[in-house]
């Protein structure tokens, strides 16, 4: 039974534009929320994260929106760039200490690719 | 500032024999922790360490032992590998506390099991 879930296996945007990556959860434990990017043969990056007690947290062109109610967070790129082309994890935990104790659980990534 | 050194980087194994992955660290972090991930999949948690001196299960630990060998270092084993143990092994550390500390990764171990 999937906890974290990506819909979305790939999403393509053009530069320039907005990017919107989309993730569910099932689990109401999980109080702290990050987004991972991954380039081949690359260990996944930490790009930005979220704590329960915010709906929102924004890091240059990277905003995360927690909808709790919903079970829904989505990570928005503003502008895309061609760079931003990778696959990119939602990842969920139990505890502030953002899986200081118990760990992550990944989603299954979408791979987002940004057009020219 | 080399962060989470993983080794090696790629290993075939034959069914039946056994290895250990290296993993290490370098940021002084408390918790450290062995991922695998499969085709089109996310990564799935296989052991962690919370602390130096405990270990702890994952969500697919069966095959597997680790060693916390000491603060920096925490080894994953496989006794006698299996097909279903091809994978690519990401190791990670994090601290612990505050308002939530990431994990970061090392490049990972791709190994393949004959």
């Amino acid at each position: 039974d999937q906890q974290v879930k990506q819909n979305s296996p790939s999403l393509s945007v053009q530069e320039g534009r907005i990017s919107i990556l989309n993730c569910d959860y099932t689990n109401s434990m999980f109080d702290y929320f990050l987004w991972y990017k991954k380039y081949p043969a690359e260990g996944p990056t930490f790009l930005i994260s979220i704590s329960s007690i915010k709906d929102k947290n924004e890091d240059g062109r990277f905003t995360v929106f927690l909808n709790k109610s919903a079970k829904h967070l989505s990570l928005h790129i503003v502008p895309s760039q061609p760079g931003d082309s990778a696959v990119y994890f939602c990842a969920a935990s139990e505890g502030l200490s953002g899986g200081g104790a118990d760990g992550l659980t990944f989603g299954k990534g979408t791979h987002l690719i940004i057009q020219p | 500032n080399a962060g989470v050194t993983q080794t090696p980087k790629f290993q075939v194994l034959k069914t039946g024999q056994s290895m250990t992955l290296q993993c290490a660290q370098d940021m002084n972090h408390n918790s450290m922790y062995w991922y695998r991930q499969d085709p089109g999949m996310g990564l799935r948690l296989i052991y962690y360490s919370a602390s130096e001196g405990t270990t702890d299960k994952g969500e697919v630990p069966n095959g597997y032992n680790v060693s916390r060998l000491n603060k920096r270092e925490f080894s994953l084993r496989l006794e006698s590998a299996a097909p279903s143990q091809t994978s690519v092994y990401f190791c990670a550390s994090s601290d612990l506390g505050g308002d939530g500390q990431p994990q970061h990764f090392g490049d990972g171990t791709r190994l393949s099991i004959l």
